[in-house]
């Protein structure tokens, strides 16, 4: 697809699940980002993958989470043992470059509700 | 570090009404600047970004924004709303480093009424 593509767009899962989020990024992006977004709340950067490197994941907020992009493509986000906090959508982003001040193109989410 | 924020959590205008959203950012290094819109159940889309050169942006959809360094403002505005126009507005600074990971404010609903 010529866009940045979510899987699943929604989920809900019981706490203490397990449940992973997939990204396909535009095909030939260099970059890829993960953000939180909680409801209400502005985007909140969690992890950039520069090809299939992971070079910042200062933002994953715990343990439980744990992203990859083994082959420099598609990436998949995962959370362990879900926990109601967690409730909130995850975007995914990429972009052409590494470059400060590049476009970056955003997913439409996966929107994840923990009950 | 860098951070942005975006008074007003929400902004009501008429239909044919001045839009402005303001953002405020602040940065140790010079920025680059983005305004992004979320409409509901959908991602972000970029309205215009500032990197270097002419502090007058223009974007998508009527939008420009003015980068002042003296106020690190990045303001948003169209002349004329459109019902088109309601949505979030999401003000981002470029993080430190090369990467280029955006840094968000809070947000601006906006609200216009016929």
């Amino acid at each position: 697809g010529a866009g940045v593509s979510q899987s699943p767009r929604y989920k809900v899962a019981k706490r203490g699940q397990d449940v992973a989020l997939r990204c396909d990024p535009i095909s030939g992006h260099v970059s890829l980002f993960w953000y939180q977004q909680a409801l209400g709340q502005g985007p909140e950067f969690l992890t950039y993958f520069q090809n299939e490197a992971q070079l910042d994941k200062s933002g994953l907020p715990s343990d439980r989470f744990f992203a990859e992009r083994p082959e420099g493509s598609v990436s998949t986000l995962k959370i362990q043992r879900t926990q109601q906090e967690d409730s909130a959508v995850y975007l995914c982003a990429s972009s052409t470059g590494t470059a400060t001040g590049n476009t970056i193109y955003f997913g439409e989410g996966s929107w994840l509700t923990v009950v | 570090a860098q951070s942005v924020t975006q008074l007003g959590s929400h902004v009501s205008v008429s239909e044919g009404a001045l839009v402005l959203l303001r953002c405020n950012y602040s940065s140790s290094v010079p920025p680059y600047l983005f305004w992004y819109v979320q409409y509901p159940n959908q991602g972000l889309q970029l309205l215009l970004k500032y990197t270097t050169g002419a502090t007058l942006v223009k974007g998508i959809n009527g939008f420009e924004a003015e980068f002042k360094k003296s106020e690190t403002s990045f303001h948003l505005t169209k002349p004329s709303a459109h019902m088109s126009d309601a949505a979030e507005y999401f003000c981002a600074v470029s993080g430190s480093g090369n990467t280029g990971k955006l840094i968000f404010g809070q947000g601006t609903t906006l609200q216009v009424k016929p």
